[in-house]
């Protein structure tokens, strides 16, 4: 099946500095999602990207659908405690007839010791 | 958006029995799913829940094992039958909108099978 290479897999933040993280596929999507999902809860979408070369900001969040709509990064400036978590990305595949939603691996951010 | 519910929320389980989530949403949504997502893993589809029909399942999911139901359009059921401790996860439902074609995600059920 499709495979989502989200990186990196982890990385520790300071509160204030600013954090990045990339996903990436080796085919077209037209759609790409990032979620955020805190330890026992579900994802939470955080921004939807439908057009590529798009840049859309949701608050501290900003997310970009690659032109090539083979990638996708996420962007978080100046962060805080609570963003910590774990962000996948997501696209729909529609190689069936319904397009399922795929999911990368996830990146884990903690808080640096 | 959709605000999903799920029901338990966390359950521990003997081997051998089975266990029935629920889901409800809080507005009519086009589809239903239902993903399992294992300890520190990513999320893995089970199942499309459809309305009135037969669930369709992923490879390495079967009616047998994970029957589903979905009797209108903001609710789903989905059952763990004859567990084995294998069968530990978080089971997720999700749903999506009629517009924007946006999906959505239920808190999860913690499932513990001893």
């Amino acid at each position: 099946g499709q495979q989502l290479n989200q990186s990196p897999q982890s990385m520790f933040i300071q509160e204030g500095e600013d954090v990045s993280m990339n996903c990436t596929s080796s085919s077209i999507f037209n759609t790409w999602l990032w979620y955020k999902q805190d330890p026992g809860e579900g994802p939470v979408l955080l921004i939807a990207l439908y057009k590529a070369g798009e840049l859309t900001s949701n608050g501290r969040l900003t997310a970009q659908f690659g032109i090539t709509r083979k990638d996708s990064f996420l962007n978080i400036s100046a962060s805080i405690p609570s963003d910590v978590g774990i962000y996948f990305c997501a696209v729909y595949d529609y190689g069936g007839s319904q397009g399922n939603l795929i999911f990368g691996k996830g990146t884990k951010l903690s808080v640096k010791p | 958006s959709a605000v999903i519910s799920q029901k338990p929320s966390r359950d521990i389980c003997q081997r051998g029995t089975s266990l029935t989530i629920q889901c409800q949403v809080d507005s009519q949504v086009t589809m239903m799913f239902w993903y399992r997502q294992q300890p520190g893993q990513s999320l893995t589809l089970i199942a499309t829940a459809n309305q009135g029909s037969e669930a369709t399942y992923e490879s390495g999911f079967v009616i047998d094992k994970f029957p589903i139901s979905r009797p209108n359009l903001t609710f789903s059921t989905l059952t763990v039958s004859n567990m084995s401790p294998e069968d530990s996860s978080i089971y997720l439902c999700s749903a999506r909108t009629f517009l924007g074609n946006t999906q959505y995600f239920g808190p999860g059920t913690r499932l513990t099978v001893l």
